[in-house]
């Protein structure tokens, strides 16, 4: 099995709202990702999460509160989003993060905030 | 500063070789090069990556100059499947973090 499965894959919300994306992996991988990928643009690295634990935040905004509760889960919490976090939310999966591996990606969550 | 440049766009034909080209004219010793690809509406998908030897797999073939400073990723025969946006990333393997900093890539459209 070689998926990455991301729910929902569709999601529009309000700013005051409080909503989870969820990612899952059953290929034994240690190390899992979440992309910010916006209309037209590349995919942006928001963190990196290594054994469960987070290895990297590229600075992103404490809205976005990223939770590995065991190494086949990885989930985004959103709270108190802006209309300009409304993009394609991508999670990937490596074997680990310690040198380069391969990534496997899900196929994304598309949020939109109202 | 963007580590490597790519067209914009290419049009290729049906059942034709598509070469995509790219420029790492900063490239560093240690630094390989990768290319991914992203077809509408899914995740990305790694393709191949190479250091300075050519390398080729079920998927492409990746030529590397030998200066290293650009590198061509081949589709033997391209089928309309394979329209995508190709990124082409260089980075260290050492780099921490197994990062992946994508640039603006390449929209490669396959028409019939």
């Amino acid at each position: 099995d070689t998926e990455v499965t991301q729910t929902p894959k569709h999601l529009v919300m309000g700013m005051t709202n409080k909503k989870s994306l969820k990612c899952e992996q059953h290929m034994g991988h240690r190390a899992m990702y979440w992309y910010k990928q916006k209309a037209k643009k590349p995919p942006e690295l928001m963190f990196v999460y290594s054994y469960e634990k987070l290895s990297i935040n590229e600075s992103v905004p404490s809205r976005f509160s990223p939770e590995c509760p065991n190494s086949s889960l990885l989930n985004l919490h959103l709270h108190a989003l802006q209309p300009e976090d409304s993009a394609l939310y991508l999670c990937a999966s490596s074997r680990d993060s310690v040198t380069y591996n391969e990534q496997f990606f899900g196929p994304g969550t598309r949020l939109t905030v109202l | 500063d963007a580590k490597t440049t790519q067209p914009t766009s290419m049009d290729c034909a049906e059942g034709r070789a598509a070469n995509l080209p790219c420029n790492h004219s900063t490239i560093s010793g240690n630094e390989y090069v990768y290319w991914y690809r992203q077809i509408h509406s899914q995740g990305p998908q790694y393709i191949i990556h190479g250091l300075k030897n050519n390398e080729t797999n079920e998927m492409a073939s990746l030529i590397i100059t030998e200066d290293r400073k650009s590198s061509t990723l081949i589709l033997p025969h391209a089928t309309l499947r394979d329209t995508a946006v190709y990124y082409c990333i260089v980075r260290s393997n050492m780099e921490y973090g197994n990062k992946l900093v994508f640039g603006a890539g390449t929209i490669l459209r396959v028409k019939s």
